[in-house]
């Protein structure tokens, strides 16, 4: 298995640009994850899907941040507009998770620098 | 406690050196208790998920333990290598939710 892919790996835009980040997970997995990592906050959860539903999006920082997860292999996390403080790495991970303890599986993240 | 805090939050030792760090999670409504191992521009790497209190795993120099009742788990290595450096996150699940809380890390240097 490839693992969770993540796409771009590098961003960079310009303030009030709309940025649009993705991720395939692993097949077969149903849950999913997107996280934020910057060096104030550590790695925090934004938003998480079960069978491509969203359950818990109280992490998202507010209305700019939007994900979907049209189906089982393909989600999205959209910034509109950007702004610089947005700068971070955004990782997605996916798990199985039937017991509620399976790991969960990272992407290589994507460097999002918005100027 | 009411987040995931992890101690010390660097640490160098000598090649060779054990070591062991510490991770604090809240107690109540416990579900499981992950360990990561995260590499400078890689992506966390599963180490642990541990459930049970008295839990203990091991995978070659590395072990962890686990107290579900007072609410921390330590990760210990032994001999370190150079290939050790890395930061290291525990991340604690509460019972009703799949999202994992995330310390702030370990980051540990080895030394050769």
């Amino acid at each position: 298995d490839a693992g969770v892919i993540q796409s771009p790996r590098h961003e960079v835009t310009e303030m009030g640009q709309e940025v649009t980040l993705r991720c395939k997970p692993i097949s077969g997995h149903d849950y999913l994850f997107w996280y934020r990592q910057t060096m104030m906050r550590g790695l925090e959860l934004l938003i998480y899907f079960n069978n491509n539903v969203p359950i818990d999006d109280s992490g998202m920082p507010e209305d700019r941040f939007s994900a979907k997860m049209p189906n089982a292999s393909f989600s999205t996390l959209k910034i509109q507009p950007s702004e610089p403080r947005d700068s971070a790495v955004y990782f997605c991970a996916s798990s199985l998770d039937k017991t509620g303890t399976d790991t969960q599986y990272f992407g290589p993240g994507t460097r999002l620098t918005v100027l | 406690i009411l987040n995931v805090e992890q101690s010390p939050q660097s640490l160098h030792v000598q090649e060779g050196d054990s070591t062991n760090f510490t991770c604090s999670f809240p107690s109540s409504n416990f579900y499981a208790l992950h360990w990561y191992r995260w590499e400078t521009a890689k992506s966390p790497e599963a180490l642990f998920v541990m459930t049970l209190n008295g839990d203990e795993k091991k995978k070659g120099r590395i072990s962890a333990t686990l107290n579900t009742k007072e609410g921390y788990s330590y990760l210990y290595i032994k001999g370190s290598q150079p290939e050790d450096s890395a930061t290291y996150l525990c991340a604690s699940l509460r019972g009703g939710r799949r999202a994992l809380t995330f310390g702030s890390g370990t980051r540990l240097q080895v030394q050769p």
